[in-house]
């Protein structure tokens, strides 16, 4: 079975710097997705940002960025000039979208802190 | 507007005592499923349906129902509820071979 670790659990980072939440994973599986989602005080989850796992090329949106390591089974993702905003747990998550099922696996989280 | 929608949003029961969770799309998604979240946790699931009449168990299914008989909906049975059922609880939908799933606002359960 696929597994997700998050091996922060809480995070804090001053207002416009930059903070690396780390991930890591296990599967067997060559093809696969790669998820961080974000979950603010309203407890929505919002996707930050994906990643094939064929692709090379790291995922950017905006200030969010990820350094995928696919031989290393490690999945980070960076957050550049960090804004109050961006205070939430983020949760890593793996999908096998070859796999009966097709559910997410999700990490244990790490909550981040933004200091003003 | 899109979106996934639950009912109640919290709820506070006793031990045993039957309760139902709604979820219900309208973006005509095949795939939905629920999810458990847990502190340290993260989300768990717990059930998910391929699509109308077509479910199946997630990572921790003992102690829950659900059925799909409509399209649109996906609620989540809880025919005896104990304690370490106190959870939030989330309703997630996609299309089958979508990258992104669209979650619901989240359901607070707290059984004593």
């Amino acid at each position: 079975a696929q597994t997700v670790t998050q091996s922060q659990p809480e995070m804090s980072v001053q207002e416009a710097e930059t903070v690396t939440l780390s991930c890591t994973y296990d599967t067997s599986e060559s093809d696969y997705y790669l998820f961080w989602y974000k979950q603010p005080p309203s407890r929505q989850m919002i996707l930050v940002i994906r990643q094939e796992a064929y692709k090379q090329q790291n995922a950017t949106e905006n200030r969010f960025s990820v350094n995928f390591q696919k031989a290393a089974k490690s999945f980070s993702l960076k957050i550049s000039d960090s804004q109050l905003g961006d205070a939430a747990m983020y949760f890593c998550a793996y999908r096998n979208p070859n796999n009966a099922g097709n559910m997410l696996t999700f990490g244990g989280g790490t909550r981040l802190m933004v200091k003003p | 507007e899109a979106q996934v929608t639950q009912n109640p949003r919290y709820l506070i029961t006793v031990t045993g005592k039957k309760l139902t969770v709604t979820c219900s799309q309208n973006m005509n998604h095949e795939y939905m499923s629920w999810y458990r979240q847990d502190p340290g946790l993260g989300l768990r699931q717990i059930y998910y349906s391929m699509n109308v009449e077509v479910t199946d168990k997630g990572d921790v299914p003992e102690g829950y129902k659900v059925s799909r008989k409509e399209k649109r909906n996906f609620p989540l049975i809880l025919e005896s509820p104990s304690p370490n059922q106190t959870s939030l609880y989330f309703c997630a939908s996609r299309t089958i071979r979508a990258y992104e799933q669209y979650f619901g606002p989240g359901t607070r359960l707290t059984v004593t």
